[in-house]
């Protein structure tokens, strides 16, 4: 079935540098490309995603870049903040619009 | 605007006791889906509802799990005699129709088996 891989499992940074997080996919298929956000004791945010038609996406310090060729999409965080403190995952979505996540990326931000 | 919520938020049982575990999604939402989360992992879908009816069900790993959607608004999932590898958070999320449109989670209830 579907899968979705997903690295760095962990992520330590210092405030004011980049993040970026990798992923790829199976399904050569599949089209959309959401980016989640949980915090501890909450349910996944969806704070960026990117569809097929396009390579790239901005929104201020976050942005998403897709290569289809490849099947690999990454999320790059800009000048991280301690608040970007989180686990990330990516996902892909099935046939029934359920989201295939990968296993997550525990992003650490020191001040 | 009220966002999904879920409850109870944290639920401990004994082991071959059964749970219900209740989603209210967003007013207006008719698609619905129950996914869990093991620590350390994803969530991992379920069961997805597009109004009353389960579209897609195929998430569910055996028959002692079961949802329903009665009125296409609330959603229980219901678990069997349940089993310690039951234990996770169990997280719930309604978007509007159809598949291109945003997942919103809920807060999850975690389920704790003893």
């Amino acid at each position: 079935g579907e899968n979705v891989e997903q690295h760095p499992s962990t992520l330590s940074v210092q405030e004011g540098d980049s993040a970026v997080i990798k992923c790829t996919y199976s399904d050569s298929a599949s089209n959309y490309f959401p980016w989640y956000k949980q915090e501890l004791g909450k349910g996944p945010q969806l704070i960026i995603d990117i569809r097929s038609n396009v390579g790239e996406k901005k929104d201020q310090r976050i942005a998403v870049t897709l290569n289809k060729t490849a099947k690999h999409f990454s999320l790059h965080i800009t000048e991280t903040q301690p608040e970007d403190s989180a686990v990330y995952f990516c996902a892909d979505r099935g046939s029934q619009g359920n989201l295939i996540f990968g296993k997550g990326t525990k992003l650490s931000v020191k001040p | 605007g009220a966002g999904v919520s879920q409850t109870p938020s944290n639920k401990v049982t004994e082991k071959g006791k059964y749970v219900e575990l209740r989603c209210d999604p967003i007013s207006g939402h008719t698609a619905l889906y129950w996914y869990r989360q093991s620590l350390g992992q994803g969530p991992e879908f379920l069961i997805y509802f597009q109004g009353t009816g389960a579209a897609d069900d195929s998430g569910l790993p055996n028959d002692r799990f079961f949802a329903v959607r009665p009125e296409g608004s609330v959603s229980t999932l219901k678990i069997q005699r349940t089993e310690r590898g039951d234990s996770a958070v169990y997280l719930c999320a309604s978007s509007l129709a159809g598949p291109n449109n945003e997942q919103f989670f809920g807060p999850g209830t975690r389920l704790t088996v003893l």
